[in-house]
């Protein structure tokens, strides 16, 4: 297996752009979930899925949109990019709710 | 201990010796707690998980023991080792939907 993967590493965005950060998994797990690590803190919830065709907010859900078409796929969608989403996203994935979560290797975000 | 600001508090540690690592949390709620190691640049790796109607769990030279009458985790690492140096991260599950809320973690320094 391999995990949650998450595309690309890195990206480097202007003000006002938009674009999509991947996620996959190949675990069948249920629940995915997206969070931004900013420094010297910890992981914050953006969005997450309880399953295909169901997504909810976290703690910090503006300007970004998710979508879960497949139990495999969780991609997140920047709108229109902000300095303020300068920051490590990190996709993770569990095979339920209360279980441990497994994570991606993270996406380094700037946006000028 | 957690951090508030952009500073994670350090443990250094002499290779060999035991390290604590602390954590508070805030919902008396919690049913469900795991500790995370994030080396530099990967994402957050699983260590060890602990529900709420344990005290202690031990596994591969990892303790976790949680007291719950004062919302308080640890995290023992015997023998602590060089490759143990890394951001160690607590987080609790308080709601039904399995949303993790994580502490804004310690910075561990193996010194030879």
């Amino acid at each position: 297996n391999a995990g949650v993967t998450q595309t690309p590493k890195f990206q480097v965005l202007k003000t006002g752009q938009s674009m999509t950060l991947q996620c996959a998994q190949d675990m069948n797990h249920e629940y995915m979930s997206w969070y931004r690590q900013d420094p010297g803190m910890g992981l914050r919830l953006i969005h997450y899925s309880v399953g295909a065709g169901i997504t909810d907010q976290g703690e910090v859900p503006n300007g970004y949109n998710v979508s879960r078409s497949t139990t495999e796929d969780f991609p997140l969608r920047l709108l229109s990019a902000a300095p303020s989403q300068t920051s490590v996203y990190f996709c993770a994935s569990s095979f339920d709710r209360g279980n441990e979560q497994f994570f991606g290797p993270g996406t380094r975000l700037t946006v000028l | 201990g957690e951090s508030v600001g952009l500073h994670l508090p350090t443990l250094s540690v002499q290779e060999g010796d035991n390290s604590i690592i602390n954590c508070a949390y805030s919902n008396s709620a919690s049913d469900y707690f795991i500790w995370y190691k994030q080396e530099s640049g990967k994402g957050p790796q699983f260590i060890i998980d602990i529900r709420s109607n344990m005290d202690k769990r031990q596994g591969q030279r990892v303790t976790v023991l949680l007291n719950k009458t004062v919302k308080h985790l640890s995290l023992q690492i015997a023998a602590t080792q060089p490759g143990d140096s890394a951001v160690y991260f607590c987080a609790e599950n308080s709601d039904s939907w399995g949303k993790l809320q994580f502490g804004a973690g310690t910075q561990v320094v193996v010194t030879p």
